[in-house]
């Protein structure tokens, strides 16, 4: 079955430190792998995609990300987390339709 | 601004009332969807249309009920829902290529 896991339902970190966002997928064929952003009361911004080549992708925002066949993993990282970047973070795996399968989401708090 | 754009951003209604929700793109994309996202769970997608013709319906109660008139427009026609129906309302539209624009999505609450 198509799925996607994100063991960590909620981060906690100080604004500064490093952030990584753990993301597992199942999926049965080569997978396109998605991470978006969502703060309070809005919808869903794209920060990064994989589809082919480069493993590591860069998105906006500072935020990169490294798709792991081996592990079937797709975390997100980011060097030094600014207070603006408090918000629900989800991946997302799908085809070249579009149609989405999302994780229950990750939600991230940063401290001063 | 993603581009993609709900109306209302809020919504309350009785469990008999008739209601619909509405999304539209100009960004020249050929597939939009709906999505739904309730507490604690992931988003789940409901409906998804190409170039105007529903390709996708998963297993959604017959009380929502989609229309697509053109490539711009979505809407979801709501009647009779009941309590648990209660979420945030996510449109989105794409064009070949996996990358999806969602909107600011409606909030919508059944009493």
């Amino acid at each position: 079955a198509q799925s996607v896991t994100q063991p960590d339902i909620h981060i906690t970190v100080s604004e500064g430190a490093s952030l990584e966002l753990r993301c597992n997928y199942s999926y049965g064929a080569t997978p396109y792998l998605f991470w978006y952003v969502q703060s309070p009361g809005q919808g869903l911004q794209l920060l990064l995609k994989y589809f082919s080549g480069d493993t590591l992708v860069q998105g906006i925002k500072g935020f990169e990300a490294e798709f792991k066949r081996s592990q079937s993993s797709f975390n997100l990282r980011k060097p030094s987390v600014h207070w603006s970047d408090a918000a629900e973070y989800f991946c997302a795996v799908g085809d070249s339709t579009d149609k989405l399968i999302f994780g229950t989401g990750t939600r991230l708090q940063v401290f001063p | 601004e993603t581009g993609v754009t709900q109306t209302p951003r809020h919504l309350v209604m009785g469990m008999t009332n008739k209601k619909s929700l509405k999304c539209e793109q100009h960004l020249g994309h050929n597939a939009m969807y709906w999505y739904k996202q309730s507490a604690k769970k992931p988003l789940e997608l409901m409906f998804v249309y190409n170039f105007k013709e529903q390709t996708e319906n998963n297993s959604v109660p017959s009380r929502f009920s989609p229309e697509c008139p053109n490539s711009s427009h979505l809407f979801l026609h709501l009647h009779t829902l009941q309590p648990e129906d209660s979420a945030l309302y996510l449109c989105a539209s794409s064009q070949e290529g996996g990358k999806a624009f969602f909107g600011q999505g409606t909030r919508l609450t059944v009493v």
